[in-house]
């Protein structure tokens, strides 16, 4: 049973016109994650949310936004994508405790090809 | 500053035994979780470490050294479903319950 789920899988859109990348999940996990994997790349972590608070880090691109309109969902919105950003990007989720031993839960990623 | 190292690439064989090593730098360790990804998919959990020692799950193995900054992934009896990418991810406390990546270990397995 997929338990973090992202669409789509695939997506090709223009250079400059707005996209939006969706995630859910079925956990009820506090936190969700959105991270950005070019090719042979380290993921690397773009925001996340605990409950409805957003934490940006400090070198995502202004033209990457996020939404979490409730525990459930989570949206990833490229206001103006550039070629650069042509990537994997990967939806986590975890619980809330920092101190359990709580692996982070990443759906199957949506691949993003910027023409 | 956060830093995690680990080699680009290994090749392997059926049946053999494999170590992946990784190092690590970072201000207030929190734990460390091995993950692996095939091309093309999301990465998946296989182990965690936050105290000294090996743990054991299987076929795979990860051991943690935290004075010297040091981990390793052992993976015994390879398979060829074991070809894929094996990333090393260390919890910092100044991020919160976040993960900092390495760049990921590509192991081929060849019969």
């Amino acid at each position: 049973d997929a338990m973090v789920i992202q669409n789509p899988r695939y997506q090709v859109t223009q250079f400059g016109k707005p996209v939006t990348l969706s995630c859910s999940q079925t956990l009820n996990h506090n936190v969700m994650y959105w991270y950005q994997q070019k090719s042979s790349q380290a993921p690397k972590l773009l925001f996340h949310y605990y409950d409805k608070d957003f934490n940006n880090e400090a070198d995502t691109p202004d033209n990457f936004q996020s939404r979490r309109p409730n525990t459930s969902f989570c949206f990833l919105d490229i206001r103006s994508p550039g070629l650069g950003d042509t990537a994997m990007y990967l939806c986590a989720t975890s619980p809330r405790d920092r101190g359990a031993n709580q692996p982070q839960h990443f759906g199957d990623g949506t691949r993003l090809s910027i023409l | 500053g956060q830093n995690i190292d680990q080699p680009t690439e290994m090749t392997a064989t059926e049946g053999a035994i494999v170590q992946i090593n990784c190092t690590y730098q970072t201000s207030g360790f929190n734990g460390l979780f091995w993950y692996q990804q095939h091309a093309g998919e999301a990465p998946t959990f296989l182990s965690y470490n936050v105290l000294d020692g090996l743990e054991e799950k299987g076929r795979f193995s990860s051991f943690l050294s935290r004075s010297k900054g040091y981990s390793y992934l052992l993976l015994k009896e390879l398979q060829m479903k074991d070809s894929a990418s094996y990333l090393c991810a260390v919890r910092d406390n100044q991020a919160g319950t976040a993960l900092i990546f390495g760049k990921g270990t590509t192991l081929s397995v060849s019969s």
